[in-house]
């Protein structure tokens, strides 16, 4: 069974510093791992995501986060940190020829002016 | 193209009344789900219809109905809503085809029950 981990409930930045944040997954099956976002009192946007490609993906906003499966992370990072960064972000696990989602239970970025 | 649309944004009810969340999308997804988002719990799967036609229980079906009422439309029913079912619902949708599985979103229902 899949299942995602996500290792820090709150993350608190300074804008223009780097983010990173945590992520670990466990899966039966060759994954496919989403981050998403979610800004305050918005739906859900799909940030980035894994499906067997390239271990290192690149996503919208300058963010990127990189397979790592001896690791079992895929860690979300972005070199310099914006305001508008500030919300929450989703890991998500999935086996690859499925539809069902298992999502971790979020990580809160507060980004400091 | 809307994308996901939810109807309502809000409600309030009191325990023991009923509602229907509806959804539709312009996408042509073949698979719909409904999720409910709790404080520090992620987002769970409620219900899923795979196609038109058919639906699947997820995580935390109980207190929830669901309708796939056409390709582009999947409802969620509240008969009797209890003060546990105070959430923020979100409605989702793919085509799911080998090697893309990703889920598009709603902008969500906030429902408190009183």
């Amino acid at each position: 069974a899949q299942s995602v981990t996500q290792l820090d409930s709150h993350v608190s930045v300074s804008e223009g510093t780097p983010v990173l944040l945590r992520c670990n997954y466990s899966s039966s099956y060759s994954p496919s791992l989403f981050w998403y976002v979610q800004h305050p009192n918005k739906g859900l946007q799909l940030l980035l995501k894994y499906t067997s490609a390239a271990t290192l993906v690149k996503g919208i906003n300058g963010f990127e986060a990189e397979f790592k499966k001896s690791e079992t992370s895929f860690h979300l990072t972005k070199p310099s940190a914006h305001m508008s960064d500030a919300a929450e972000y989703f890991c998500v696990v999935s086996d690859l020829n499925t539809d069902k989602l298992i999502f971790g239970t979020g990580t809160r970025l507060q980004v400091f002016p | 193209n809307a994308g996901v649309t939810q109807t309502p944004k809000f409600q309030v009810l009191k325990t023991g009344q009923s509602m229907t969340l509806q959804c539709a999308q312009d996408m042509n997804h073949n698979s719909m789900y409904w999720y409910r988002q709790d404080p520090g719990m992620g987002l769970r799967l409620i219900y899923y219809s795979a196609s038109e036609g058919t639906t699947d229980k997820g995580e935390v079906p109980n207190g929830y109905n669901v309708s796939r009422l056409n390709k582009r439309e999947f409802s969620l029913r509240l008969e009797s809503a209890a003060p546990s079912q105070t959430s923020v619902y979100f409605c989702a949708s793919t085509l799911l085809v080998a090697g893309n599985n990703e889920q598009f979103f709603g902008p969500g229902t906030r429902l408190t029950v009183l």
